[in-house]
C-alpha cells in the first residue's frame, strides 16, 4: 500500500504570496491532519478534516485554510506568506476519526519563504 | 489544557548502551499517549502508543514504553543502542474526547548514538 504522499516536496516564495500544499492519504484513509514543524514552535496542529469536513482547528490565523474532497485528497493554502511561515507541513492521515488512531505521516512539504 | 513535556533535548548514549527518553504529561484525566521517531528529511514514523490494557507497551525496532498513573510519565526504553537509532524523537498525546486526531506533541528529544 503507497504511503501518505505530499506534493510539492520543496517550496520557495517570497512574501506577500499564497501558496498550496497538497496531500494524498493512505487509500481508505478518510481523516487527514495537517501540522507545522519549526526548530522554535516544534510540532503544532494546524486542523483536521474527515469526510470534507474541518473537524478540528488548531491556533493559527485564518491566512491558513484548508479543503478536503472526495476522494479524502486534501490541500492547505496559507495566504499572504510571512517569513514566520517557514517550515516544514506535515500532513498524516487516518483511517477514521477518534483519539488513540495511529496516524500516518508523509514526508512533508518543505516551504522558505524569502 | 494537556501538554507533554520531554526531558532532555539532545541524549546522546554509546552503542548498545541503555536508551531512556523521557516523557511527562500533564492532564485531567489519563490521555492516550504515543511515541514518534523522525529521521532527518523524512516524516514521522510511529514506534508505539498507549490507549488501554497493559501498561507496559512494545513497539517497533525493540523500543518500549511503560505508562505510569501516578508519575503521569510514559518514557521510552531499549536496551541496547543501535547506530540506526539516531534521530529524533516526540511524545505525543491525545484527547480522550473532543479531540479528534489532534495530536499535541513534546518539544522533542535528538537521540545520538555514539561508537
Amino acid at each position: 500500500k503507497a504511503g501518505v504522499t505530499q506534493t510539492p516536496r520543496y517550496l520557495i516564495k517570497t512574501r506577500g504570496q499564497q501558496v498550496t500544499l497538497s496531500c494524498s492519504p493512505i487509500s481508505g484513509h478518510r481523516s487527514v491532519s495537517w501540522y507545522q514543524q519549526t526548530p522554535g514552535q516544534g510540532l503544532q496542529f494546524l486542523f483536521e478534516y474527515f469526510s470534507e469536513t474541518q473537524r478540528n482547528k488548531g491556533n493559527f490565523p485564518g491566512r491558513f485554510s484548508g479543503r478536503q474532497f472526495s476522494n479524502s485528497r486534501s490541500e492547505m493554502n496559507v495566504s499572504t506568506l510571512e517569513l514566520g511561515d517557514s517550515a516544514l507541513y506535515l500532513c498524516a492521515s487516518s483511517m477514521g476519526q477518534g483519539p488513540g488512531r495511529e496516524q500516518f505521516f508523509g514526508p512533508g512539504t518543505r516551504l522558505t519563504v524569502l | 489544557a494537556q501538554s507533554v513535556t520531554q526531558l532532555g533535548s539532545h541524549v546522546s548514549v554509546s552503542e548498545g548502551a541503555l536508551v531512556l527518553l523521557r516523557c511527562n504529561y500533564s492532564s485531567s484525566v489519563p490521555p492516550y499517549l504515543f511515541w514518534y521517531v523522525q529521521y532527518p528529511n523524512q516524516g514521522l514514523q510511529l514506534l508505539l502508543k498507549y490507549t488501554t490494557g497493559a501498561t507496559l507497551v512494545k513497539g517497533i525496532n525493540g523500543f518500549e514504553a511503560e505508562f505510569k498513573k501516578s508519575e503521569t510519565s510514559f518514557h521510552l526504553t531499549k536496551p541496547s543502542a543501535h547506530m540506526s537509532d539516531a534521530a529524533e524523537y516526540f511524545c505525543a498525546v491525545s484527547f480522550i474526547t473532543g479531540g479528534g486526531n489532534k495530536l499535541t506533541f513534546g518539544t522533542g528529544t535528538q537521540l545520538k548514538v555514539e561508537l
